[in-house]
């Protein structure tokens, strides 16, 4: 089946950059946009930006450009998040979502990842 | 940056009630609107996309609709499974998504 899988929690000390994968399995992973998404602790949802799985193009959220980079490798069909310089306020669970054929909605996530920033 | 503005922030209703939780845009989205059904621990789950569709699998209680820059979620005969929050998102031209601020529907 068509699935998402994320690696496990983090947790980092502030100034320390964090790396998040996401495992895809059950479909054509170049031919989707994969994206992060993430949520602190009692708030909503926040985009972070996404990637293009077959040319490796990437679009960020403004408030995480210079702070953000995400990548893929096909050869293994996983995507990854790295946020670097991080502060108390990124401590948030951190998701990968798949765009299918939906119109840019995203109809598959991933598990979460807990990423904790904490000296 | 297009902001999108969820009301009410929280609602209460019983189960076989109809609610309806509005999205406004800050400037015109088209048709790329959709609604995420979140559960306490869960990832948050597609329920409709392009303003109207229906999500394979969602059930036909669920609708949506608007246009511009309102838009609507409304479930009819609330289940208690219903008892969630749900984000709208839009994505804009410019590659770019928002979402919501959140809607969290309680068991009154």
């Amino acid at each position: 089946q068509v699935q998402l899988v994320q690696s496990g929690a983090e947790v980092k000390k502030p100034g320390a950059s964090v790396k998040v994968s996401c495992k895809a399995s059950g479909y054509t992973f170049s031919g989707y946009y994969m994206h992060w998404v993430r949520q602190a602790p009692g708030q909503g949802l926040e985009w972070m930006g996404r990637i293009n799985p077959n040319t490796g193009d990437t679009n960020y959220a403004q408030r995480f450009q210079g702070r953000v980079t995400m990548t893929r490798d096909t050869s293994i069909t996983s995507a990854y998040m790295e946020l670097s310089r991080l502060r108390s306020d990124d401590t948030a669970v951190y998701y990968c979502a798949r765009v299918g054929t939906t119109f840019n909605a995203f109809d598959i996530w991933g598990q979460g990842t807990m990423v904790t920033v904490s000296s | 940056d297009i902001q999108m503005t969820q009301s009410p922030s929280t609602l209460s209703a019983s189960v076989g009630d109809r609610v309806t939780i509005t999205c406004r845009a800050s400037q015109s989205i088209s048709s790329w609107l959709a609604w995420y059904q979140q559960k306490p621990g869960k990832a948050p789950k597609l329920l409709i996309y392009k303003v109207s569709t229906l999500e394979s699998g969602v059930p036909s209680r669920f609708s949506g609709s608007g246009s511009g820059t309102e838009f609507t979620l409304t479930i009819t005969s609330l289940q208690p499974d219903d008892f969630a929050t749900y984000y709208c998102k839009q994505y804009s031209s410019y590659s770019q998504y928002t979402f919501g601020q959140g809607t969290k529907l309680e068991i009154k």
